[in-house]
């Protein structure tokens, strides 16, 4: 059965770096069927897709955050993560793994998020 | 890019119809058969509706419906229950180079 799990510090401080973990059991991530997919939600507001890694080692992201962002993947460990650099309190959300199909780019199964706050 | 257009809130009463528009471009929405929804319950993660404008995932009742014309995505759920209260996203590709998604701004549903 599968299975996505979010990780990480719930706290992160200004200008600081916002690091996080996805764990993915019960199916691999080393597939050319899907890509592994951060979102995030601030507090009632909607969803916004950050970015995404493929099998391959490719990486797509968000062109409004591209410059701080980095997604990589270890396929060992079935895991992925994301990395945000010089965070803001704009950047409090809760964050959400997904997997992408990539013939309909559909959001298929997700993580049950995970709240990060930004504040000193 | 800017975000996919949905009106703020819909309702309708207890098996009855309604329908979600999500209002997008010729960049994305109307270049691309890839528009996809998403129901959220308070609290939870968003799950899959609809994919690639009208395919419904093994699952998911035949009440939810997907259509596109032109720049216009729609989701129409008949025969509303109360757990189809939820807040509701489309979400289209946005195409190449950067591979971009993007979504909605998202509708509250409320089942009278």
């Amino acid at each position: 059965q599968m299975q996505m799990q979010e990780s990480g510090p719930g706290l992160v401080t200004p200008s600081e770096t916002l690091f996080l973990t996805c764990i993915v059991s019960g199916v691999s991530i080393n597939t050319n069927t899907h890509y592994w997919v951060w979102i995030r939600q601030p507090p009632g507001r909607g969803l916004e897709w950050i970015g995404n890694t493929y099998y391959s080692g490719s990486t797509y992201y968000n062109s409004s955050l591209k410059s701080r962002v980095t997604i990589s993947a270890d396929t060992s460990k079935r895991q992925f993560s994301l990395k945000l650099d010089s965070v803001t309190a704009a950047d409090t959300a809760v964050y959400y793994c997904a997997r992408q199909d990539n013939t309909g780019w559909a959001f298929d199964f997700w993580g049950q998020g995970i709240l990060v706050t930004v504040s000193s | 890019q800017s975000a996919l257009t949905q009106p703020a809130s819909v309702s309708g009463s207890l098996g009855q119809s309604i329908t979600i528009s999500c209002i997008g471009t010729v960049n994305n929405i109307g270049s691309y058969s890839l528009v996809s929804w998403y129901q959220q319950h308070p609290g939870k993660a968003p799950k899959l509706m609809i994919s690639e404008v009208s395919k419904r995932p093994s699952g998911i009742s035949s009440r939810f419906s997907g259509t596109k014309s032109g720049n216009t995505a729609t989701l129409t759920i008949t025969g509303l229950q109360a757990d189809d209260e939820a807040n509701y996203y489309c979400c289209s590709y946005a195409g190449s180079p950067s591979f971009h998604m993007l979504f909605g701004g998202g509708t509250k549903l409320t089942v009278l």
